[in-house]
C-alpha cells in the first residue's frame, strides 16, 4: 500500500521561473493539502484540495496555485519564483472526514537562485 | 482564531531519561490536537492524536500526551528517551473555526545524549 509520493525530490530554479510539483496521495485518500516548510520552521499551510476544488487556503499569494485530478493526485504551481520561495514543499493526504490525520510525503526541496 | 505555541525550541535529554515537550493551544471550539515527528530530510509522521475521546492519548514509539482543557495544554511525554527519538516534533491544532485547517507549531528539536 503506497504512501504519499512526491516528485521531484529536489529542484533548482532561477528567480522569475515557474515550477510544478506533483503529489500522489495515499491509497484511499481523497483530500490533498500542501505545506511550505522554510529551513528551521514549522510547515505553513498553503491550500487544500477536495473533489478537484480548493477547499481551504492559507496566507499565500496568488502566485501559488494548485490542481487536483480525478484520481485525487495533485499539483502545486508557483509562478514568478522569488528567492524566498526556497523551501521544502510537503504534500499531505487525508480522508475527507474532518480532522482526519494527515499522511505526509517526504517533500520536494526547491532551491531558487 | 486557532493557534499553537511550543514553549521550547530545543530540548536536550540523556538516553534513558524522561522526555517532556510542551505545547499550549488556542481554540474557540473543541479542537483536535496532534503531535507529528520529523526526522532530518524526511516528511512528517503522526505520533498521536486527540479528538475529544480520552484525555490521555497513547501514540507510537512509547509517546503519550495529555489534553488539559483548563490549562489549554497538550504536552508530549515519554518515560525513557532513546537515541532514535532525536528529531523535530510539531504540535498541531485543528478546529471548525479554521475550517479544519491544520495549524503547526514552530517545532521543538529534541536532542538525546548518550
Amino acid at each position: 500500500d503506497a504512501g504519499v509520493t512526491q516528485s521531484p525530490t529536489h529542484l533548482i530554479k532561477t528567480r522569475g521561473q515557474q515550477v510544478t510539483l506533483r503529489c500522489s496521495p495515499k491509497s484511499g485518500h481523497d483530500t490533498v493539502s500542501w505545506y511550505q516548510q522554510a529551513l528551521g520552521q514549522g510547515p505553513q499551510f498553503i491550500f487544500q484540495y477536495y473533489e478537484e476544488e480548493e477547499r481551504q487556503r492559507g496566507n499565500f499569494p496568488d502566485r501559488f496555485s494548485g490542481h487536483q485530478f480525478p484520481n485525487y493526485s495533485s499539483e502545486l504551481n508557483v509562478n514568478a519564483l522569488l528567492l524566498g520561495d526556497s523551501a521544502l514543499y510537503l504534500c499531505a493526504s487525508s480522508l475527507s472526514a474532518n480532522n482526519s490525520p494527515l499522511h505526509f510525503g517526504n517533500g520536494t526541496r526547491l532551491t531558487v537562485t | 482564531a486557532q493557534s499553537v505555541t511550543q514553549l521550547d525550541s530545543h530540548v536536550s535529554v540523556s538516553e534513558g531519561t524522561p522526555v517532556l515537550l510542551r505545547c499550549n493551544y488556542s481554540s474557540s471550539y473543541s479542537p483536535s490536537l496532534f503531535w507529528y515527528v520529523q526526522h532530518p530530510n524526511k516528511g512528517l509522521q503522526l505520533l498521536l492524536k486527540y479528538t475529544s475521546a480520552a484525555t490521555l492519548v497513547k501514540g507510537i514509539n512509547g509517546f503519550e500526551a495529555e489534553f488539559k482543557k483548563s490549562e489549554t495544554s497538550f504536552h508530549l511525554t515519554k518515560p525513557s528517551a532513546h537515541m532514535s527519538d532525536a528529531a523535530e516534533y510539531f504540535c498541531v491544532v485543528s478546529d471548525i473555526t479554521g475550517g479544519f485547517k491544520t495549524i503547526f507549531g514552530a517545532g521543538t528539536r529534541l536532542f538525546v545524549k548518550a
